[in-house]
């Protein structure tokens, strides 16, 4: 176990549907980053937060959404969704952005849009 | 924008053999970072080595070194006496050591690693 708590692990929905994705970082880690894995695009970075707020953005959608609550978990929200969204999504946790000693990343969620 | 590449789409070992997995990467910037990850079929992403790019020394982790060579943009990854367990996905990575917010990582494609017995 990582640490990093990643909610559901696995998500089957239907195209044009909304769903949310749950990541709690490891205890004291500050720093959430989001990345997309697809066979095609490889792992991706989507978007990272530092103590409730956006620190930069990547390839992300404007269908995606994210935001890092008070608690320090982070929620990422897919919208409108099409079949090319199926991928999975990691979560990684750092204390500070740019901790040198590397992230610690999730178990993933896996989405399928069907 | 700095990019990472691994030109060995798959590779195999028998266990207790070494093998050598391939990195390169371009970048313009002096201060970063480089990382391995693996990722066994249960998909978690677990940090194997690192690699500071201002020290000289390779890294080394147990079983698992770097050749680190900085001027070539080079970052191999070791694996001696290979184990069952080190079948995986292995995924070489960047991130910038500087100033500003920009800390995110950029994985190359990978590679997969397969251990015969």
């Amino acid at each position: 176990d990582s640490g990093v708590t990643q909610t559901p692990k696995h998500l089957i929905t239907a195209t044009g549907q909304r769903v949310t994705l749950r990541c709690s970082p490891r205890s004291g880690d500050l720093s959430v980053y989001w990345y997309q894995q697809s066979l095609d695009q490889g792992l991706q970075f989507l978007i990272q937060y530092y103590n409730g707020e956006e620190r930069a953005k990547g390839n992300i959608l404007e269908r995606f959404s994210a935001q890092q609550f008070p608690d320090l978990h982070s929620e990422l929200n897919l919208s409108s969704l099409e079949l090319g969204d199926s991928a999975l999504y990691f979560c990684a946790s750092s204390l500070h952005p740019g901790q040198g000693s590397g992230y610690t990343f999730g178990s993933g969620t896996r989405l399928t849009v069907v | 924008a700095q990019t990472v590449t691994q030109s060995q789409p798959e590779m195999s070992v028998q266990e207790a053999e070494t093998v050598t997995l391939s990195c390169t990467y371009d970048t313009s910037e002096s201060d970063y970072y480089l990382f391995w990850y693996k990722q066994p079929p249960s998909r978690q992403m677990i940090l194997v080595i690192r690699q500071e790019a201002y020290k000289q020394q390779n890294a080394t982790e147990n079983r698992f070194s770097v050749n680190f060579q900085k001027a070539a943009k080079s970052f191999s990854l070791k694996i001696s006496d290979s184990q069952l367990g080190d079948a995986a996905m292995y995924f070489c990575a960047y991130r910038s050591g500087g100033g500003g917010s920009n800390y995110k990582l950029t994985f190359g494609k990978g590679t997969l690693l397969t251990v015969n017995p």
